[in-house]
């Protein structure tokens, strides 16, 4: 069965520290793969996205994410975290081809000071 | 652009009511789609669209119906109102090209009695 899985339900980092956030897949062929930011009482915003070529993709914020297909992982990071980037990070999949999108159950990220 | 548009806001009905949740966007996506939020489950889909005059079921569609008679609209209609249906529910757009990423709406909370 197709799913998306983020083990960690919440992370805490300290403002200026690196960040990393899981994301494991299961697909029949490499999806297309997104990464989605909810801040609090908001809607979702695309932080990044995978479909093709170089593995590491650059998103906006300063985040990144590396695609490995040996790992069916498509991970986030960002070098410094700011206090701003509290929220809620979202991993998620569509299949070439199709546009129905499953989505992992999110990572809460807190930022302290 | 206004994106994607949803109202209300934040709704409370009593068990049986029915409602229907407004969506809107003019970016002339030709896929729309409506996903509820639940802590600790991600989004998951309940009905989506992938064009005027077509829609179809996602994960969780019962007690839903949708309806697309333009591309611009997709509301989401609750037939009989029960407490199971108190989440957040937020509606997207998205087009193939590139990749179906998706625009979501500022989300309507709802809570049912």
């Amino acid at each position: 069965a197709q799913s998306v899985t983020q083990p960690d339900i919440h992370i805490t980092v300290s403002e200026g520290a690196s960040l990393e956030l899981r994301c494991n897949y299961s697909y029949g062929a490499t999806p297309y793969l997104f990464w989605y930011v909810q801040s609090p009482g908001q809607g979702l915003q695309l932080l990044l996205k995978y479909f093709s070529g170089d593995t590491l993709v650059q998103g906006i914020k300063g985040f990144e994410a590396e695609f490995k297909r040996s790992q069916s992982s498509f991970n986030l990071r960002k070098p410094s975290v700011h206090w701003s980037d509290a929220a809620e990070y979202f991993c998620a999949v569509a299949p070439r081809g199709g546009f129905k999108t499953i989505f992992g159950a999110g990572t809460r990220l807190f930022v302290k000071a | 652009n206004a994106g994607v548009t949803q109202t209300p806001k934040f709704q409370v009905l009593k068990t049986g009511q029915s409602m229907t949740l407004q969506c809107a966007q003019d970016m002339n996506h030709e896929y729309m789609s409506w996903y509820r939020q639940d802590p600790g489950m991600g989004l998951r889909l309940i009905h989506y669209s992938v064009g005027a005059g077509i829609t179809d079921q996602g994960e969780v569609p019962n007690g839903y119906n949708v309806s697309r008679s333009t591309t611009e609209d997709f509301p989401l209609r609750l037939l009989s109102a029960a407490p199971s249906q108190t989440s957040v529910y937020f509606c997207a757009s998205s087009r193939e090209d590139p990749g179906y990423e998706q625009y979501f709406g500022p989300g309507t909370r709802l809570t049912v009695t």
